[in-house]
């Protein structure tokens, strides 16, 4: 069965650049998630897309955006890149609110 | 707010041998429960999920869990555990008023199983 794709899997960027992230939901799902995991830490959720309007928000910096796109792929862009954003975003999607699948990640290392 | 708590960083349990990976939450109003299970370096899989109905559900790879209302818990378990089962372990929540279904997560609890 199709899973939820990120790409890229690592990036490694310097403080203040400029980060994309991408996300390719299950095929017929509508509803994207976002969520950000430091080291140790549990998933932190930061917002969701539903039918490509943004539906909710978490704790999320000013310096990231997010949109989904009409073929419901995602992307988070995360701007002014701070050494406290090191961590692994993960994205997921499902159908509505129903069960969340995740994908296998973006592991974020800011130098 | 909902809230959910794992009270063991880490369990850990011989092979063979039974497992419980323990979750108490807090919500208002009836809880939607899920349990994931992250292997290192990797993303976070769905095991199971408590909506409504029987209290004691079946998941993935043999995992159960069972629900308890007045204890308000929704711990994992397992009859016979596997060394393959040894990962990090997540108790969320969903609120169900909320037409979002954002996740809050638990601390995570990892589990080793030693042969």
């Amino acid at each position: 069965a199709a899973g939820v794709i990120q790409s890229p899997r690592h990036l490694i960027k310097e403080k203040r650049e400029t980060a994309t992230l991408k996300c390719y939901p299950i095929p017929r799902h509508d509803t994207v998630y976002w969520y950000q995991q430091g080291p140790g830490q549990d998933p932190q959720f930061l917002i969701s897309f539903y039918e490509k309007m943004q539906s909710d928000k978490g704790s999320i910096p000013d310096r990231f955006s997010a949109q989904q796109f009409s073929d419901y792929h995602s992307e988070l862009n995360m701007s002014s890149l701070e050494l406290g954003d090191s961590a692994l975003y993960f994205c997921a999607s499902s159908l509505r609110a129903d069960t969340q699948y995740f994908g296998p990640g973006t592991r974020l290392t800011v130098l | 707010a909902q809230s959910v708590a794992q009270p063991e960083d880490q369990v850990n349990v011989a092979e063979g041998n039974p497992l419980t990976v323990k979750c108490t939450y807090s919500v208002s109003g009836n809880p939607y429960l899920f349990w994931y299970v992250q292997y290192p370096n990797r993303g976070l899989q769905f095991l199971l999920k408590y909506i409504t109905g029987d209290n004691l559900v079946k998941g993935s790879y043999g995992f159960e869990a069972e629900f308890n209302k007045s204890q308000t818990s929704f711990h994992l378990k397992k009859p016979s555990a596997l060394v393959s089962d040894s990962a990090l372990y997540f108790c969320a929540v969903r609120d169900p008023a909320s037409n979002t279904g954002k996740l809050i997560f638990g601390q995570g609890t990892t589990l080793q199983v030693k042969p």
